[in-house]
């Protein structure tokens, strides 16, 4: 089993709907990191959460660390968030990062 | 700030070669990763430097992989000899600070083919 996985792997929505994706860690953090990684390549940092909530446009991060869990919400999709999502953990015992393998969103017209 | 600046941006070399990538990262910002990204193993963090420094090259694949931050403003990761399995992009990225709020910046990554 991987120390994070996320969910769901695959994820067509229609434009303008609200989307989550998952990012569940099994170890202890000191940080979570949400990626974008465009169709081109170019990855783009999204949010760095130790705790709670946070929320830039449209997309908001939110962590629980009790349950070893967090989602990225994107409301109003578009098109252009057709992307793939990673989430990374820093392993507060190793201070190590562990990635997850992603999540490929494709936003339809 | 341009952000951070990689080159090149592809590299197309022989087997047994030696491969210099190079990174600039953001003025101010005190830690430079370098990233390596495979269909296969997806993205994992090869090694990290605060203040210049390395502070973790676990993730360095062999010793045919080095990384040096001779000042702030460059860095650099070579392999030699390379060989067809390092074939991938790598990616550096900078941040201030290791938990920074306003999270890493990323370049555009180097393409390296090894044939």
């Amino acid at each position: 089993k991987n120390e994070v996985e996320q969910s769901p792997q695959n994820l067509t929505a229609q434009e303008g709907e609200f989307i989550t994706i998952n990012c569940s860690y099994s170890v202890g953090i000191s940080a979570l990191h949400w990626l974008q990684q465009h169709p081109g390549g170019g990855i783009v940092s999204l949010f760095m959460l130790s705790s709670g909530k946070k929320k830039h446009g449209r997309l908001i991060a939110t962590i629980n660390i009790q349950e070893k869990h967090s989602s990225l919400h994107i409301t109003a999709s578009h098109p252009r968030d057709s992307a793939v999502y990673i989430c990374a953990v820093l392993n507060s015992g190793t201070y190590k990062y562990i990635f997850g393998t992603g999540t490929r969103l494709k936003v339809l017209a | 700030d341009a952000g951070v600046i990689q080159s090149p941006r592809h590299e197309v070399t022989e087997m047994g070669q030696e491969v210099t990538l190079r990174c600039k990262p953001i003025s101010g910002h005190d830690y430079l990763f370098w990233y390596r990204q495979t269909m296969m193993r997806g993205l994992e963090l090869l090694i990290y430097f605060n203040n210049n420094v390395p502070i973790d090259d676990s993730g360095m694949p062999e010793d045919r992989f080095s990384a040096k931050m001779p000042n702030a403003s460059f860095s650099t990761l070579k392999i030699q000899p390379s060989e067809p399995r390092d074939s991938a992009v790598y990616f550096c990225a900078s941040s201030f600070g290791q938990l920074s709020n306003y999270g890493y910046t990323f370049g555009s990554g180097t393409r390296l083919t090894v044939v």
